[in-house]
């Protein structure tokens, strides 16, 4: 069984300033991570995701995370916000290698970017 | 190419009676997901499908929901009767392999 942790629930930054939102996740097995978005009434969209490589991952919208196997963790950054990044942000875990298993999703982080 | 497609959007029902939503995958992908979420939650999986068949139904309440995806494309998922705890969004999500594609999601409000 997976479990994840975002240690943040709420993430207030001002506009043009960098953030960081992060994720812990406890597995026994190896698996795959995911970050997603959701705009208010809106379904999740996939902004990145690590299956095997390089532990750092470049997604939409200027957003990347990088994969800490040691720390089990997956921190999503962006260096510069926008208004419009305003949205509820979901970490992710898959069981490795298992394709289409389910998603273990985090509790979410709201980002507020103030002007 | 179209995303997942799920109707209706908002449902409002009074407790006890029943509900359904469906939902069309993105052509192609074989693999089909329904997930609950709760306000200000993460969503949690009800039941997957691999085509036709239900692979992995352990969160799903078998009293009051089921499920169906006849010929392995669309999908259905009934509740019988409606509790007010039930209110929350139901996502469908199709996948091809690892990653999954999200439908806008069905608000249920039972009162």
């Amino acid at each position: 069984a997976q479990s994840v942790t975002q240690l943040d629930s709420q993430v207030p930054v001002f506009e043009e300033a960098p953030v960081e939102l992060r994720c812990n996740y406890s597995s026994s097995v190896s698996v795959y991570l995911f970050w997603y978005v959701q705009y208010p009434n809106q379904g999740l969209q996939l902004l990145l995701k690590y299956l095997s490589g390089s532990t750092l991952v470049k997604g939409i919208n200027g957003f990347e995370a990088e994969f800490n196997k040691s720390q089990t963790s997956f921190h999503l950054r962006k260096p510069s916000v926008h208004i419009s990044d305003t949205a509820e942000y979901f970490c992710a875990v898959s069981e490795a290698e298992t394709s289409g298993s389910r998603l273990t999703f985090g509790e979410g982080t709201q980002l507020t970017v103030n002007p | 190419e179209a995303g997942v497609v799920q109707s209706p959007r908002y449902k409002i029902i009074e407790k006890k009676q029943p509900v359904a939503f469906w939902c069309n995958p993105i052509s192609g992908h074989n693999t089909l997901y329904w997930y609950l979420q709760n306000l200000g939650q993460g969503p949690e999986l009800l039941i997957r499908y691999e085509n036709e068949e239900a692979v992995d139904d352990s969160q799903l309440p078998k009293d009051r929901f089921s499920a169906e995806r006849l010929k392995g494309v669309d999908s259905t998922l009934k509740i019988q009767p409606a509790e007010l705890g039930d209110s929350a969004v139901y996502l469908c999500a199709s996948s091809f392999h690892y990653e999954q594609y999200f439908g806008p999601g069905t608000r249920l409000t039972v009162t």
